[in-house]
């Protein structure tokens, strides 16, 4: 069961920043928030993951509200090939015994 | 860096024949698993392995066998192939999951069980 709540679809104008939300009210204190992404049936790609802080990186910024209940994926300038479904997973570091659950995700159109 | 390699792309089979999934990766990943994604479904664990010669089940372990001799190599067999094993097949890997890392997944394996 996901324990995570991602709207279904979102639309976003070429060039602009594309933010995608995700409520996780449930989450534990030692669960880690992940966001992958899926391009048309190829493989998921991880895009970032964050604990407490914002984190950055070459594809994506991560905020995460302070109470850690709810999370924002921002990609700050969209192209077209960033339409994909996107995940967003919340999951323990332990040694692997926990899997990575995937729920229905956010369908992301961008538009030209 | 190739990453996650599978191997074959598509595959076609008929109904109770077996076959191996091909896994590798060269990162030097401790963590290797897989995933069959159903159309219009999400990902579902079938095994996963922490380590050379430690395999565990994962949600929908039925039908498959798995070993993981080496620290590169995580093959998935299906015994006696069914349609209801028709699906997409990933493979993934990860550097550390108790330091929070991501999982590197393959391009897929596309089964149709006929």
């Amino acid at each position: 069961d996901a324990k995570t709540t991602q709207p279904p679809s979102m639309d976003c104008a070429e060039g602009r920043a594309a933010n995608l939300p995700c409520n996780h009210s449930t989450i534990s204190g030692n669960e880690y928030v992940y966001w992958y992404r899926q391009i048309h049936s190829q493989g998921p790609q991880y895009i970032i993951h964050g604990l407490k802080n914002n984190e950055t990186n070459e594809m994506a910024s991560l905020i995460i509200t302070e109470d850690r209940k709810s999370s924002t994926l921002i990609l700050p300038h969209a192209t077209l090939r960033d339409t994909a479904v996107y995940y967003c997973i919340v999951r323990v570091a332990d040694a692997g015994n926990t899997p990575l659950v995937f729920g229905k995700g956010t369908r992301l159109s961008v538009i030209a | 860096n190739a990453g996650v390699t599978q191997t074959p792309k598509f595959q076609v089979l008929k109904t109770g024949q077996s076959m191996t999934l091909q896994c590798a990766q060269d990162m030097n990943h401790e963590y290797m698993s897989w995933y069959r994604q159903d159309p219009g479904m999400g990902l579902r664990l079938i095994h996963y392995s922490v380590g050379a010669g430690i395999t565990d089940q994962g949600e929908v372990p039925n039908g498959y066998n798995v070993s993981r001799s080496t620290t590169e190599d995580f093959p998935l067999r299906l015994l006696s192939a069914a349609p209801s094993q028709t699906s997409v097949y990933f493979c993934a890997s990860s550097r550390g999951l108790i330091e929070g890392y991501g999982y590197t997944f393959g391009s897929g394996t596309r089964l149709t069980v006929v």
